[in-house]
């Protein structure tokens, strides 16, 4: 089955700690994207990367990071630097046209809480 | 700053009924729409999108497209309680990202 898989579902952290978030694609989409969404809030766009080994910030990016060595995979750093890091977090990947946008697909996401 | 709007509700809707779902955005250079459904505690499912003026069916859900007015609804016909969730509208900038409205939360009553 392709789809988007994120890891792990529930995350727990002390604050003052990193923590990665996982997020891999096998639908052979070239863009990835990381989003964080409150409680009764819409999606902000976190990190985005339309190719491997190249990425650009979203609208939140202070205290986060992220790589994308494989097309398949954008993992999200939040990092002690993020100041209100608890939230859902959510990966999502399309295809690319430089005629238009194509739909966003989302993974199951990751809840994370720190303390 | 470009924004999509929605009413958050929520809406109630009696089952069996037309539930509409609205949103209008403010970057006249949009090209595409959105419509996701979103179930308390899960990702967004994309349910509908929408590039042309006019309306888009797939089953039970229309997407209507208004670009003059800016302006773009979902309709689901013969709502069922399954059908209870947010919907989250979403529209392209110039750069191909999307902006997303909060949501509306829809409560279909049996």
């Amino acid at each position: 089955d392709g789809g988007i898989t994120q890891s792990p579902k529930y995350l727990f952290r002390k604050e003052g700690q990193n923590v990665t978030l996982s997020c891999e694609q096998n639908l052979n989409h070239d863009a990835m994207y990381w989003y964080r969404q409150d409680p009764g809030q819409g999606l902000r766009l976190i990190y985005y990367s339309q190719i491997v080994n190249d990425f650009q910030k979203g609208d939140i990016a202070e205290g986060y990071s992220v790589s994308r060595e494989k097309k398949e995979s954008f993992p999200l750093t939040v990092t002690s630097a993020q100041k209100n890091p608890t939230a859902f977090y959510l990966c999502a990947s399309s295809r690319v046209s430089t005629g238009g946008m194509y739909e966003q697909y989302f993974g199951p996401g990751t809840r994370l809480t720190v303390t | 700053q470009k924004e999509v709007e929605q009413n958050s509700g929520p809406l109630s809707v009696p089952e069996g009924a037309i539930a509409s779902l609205n949103c209008t955005y403010s970057d006249r250079g949009s090209q595409s729409f959105f419509w996701y459904r979103q179930y308390s505690g899960k990702s967004p499912e994309l349910i509908m999108s929408i590039y042309s003026n006019g309306d888009k069916e797939d089953g039970r859900f229309t997407a209507q497209l208004n670009k003059a007015s800016q302006y773009v609804s979902l309709l689901i016909r013969d709502s069922q309680p399954s059908d209870s969730a947010t919907y989250l509208c979403a529209s392209t900038d110039s750069n191909y990202q999307l902006i997303w409205g909060a949501g509306t939360k829809l409560i279909i009553k049996p």
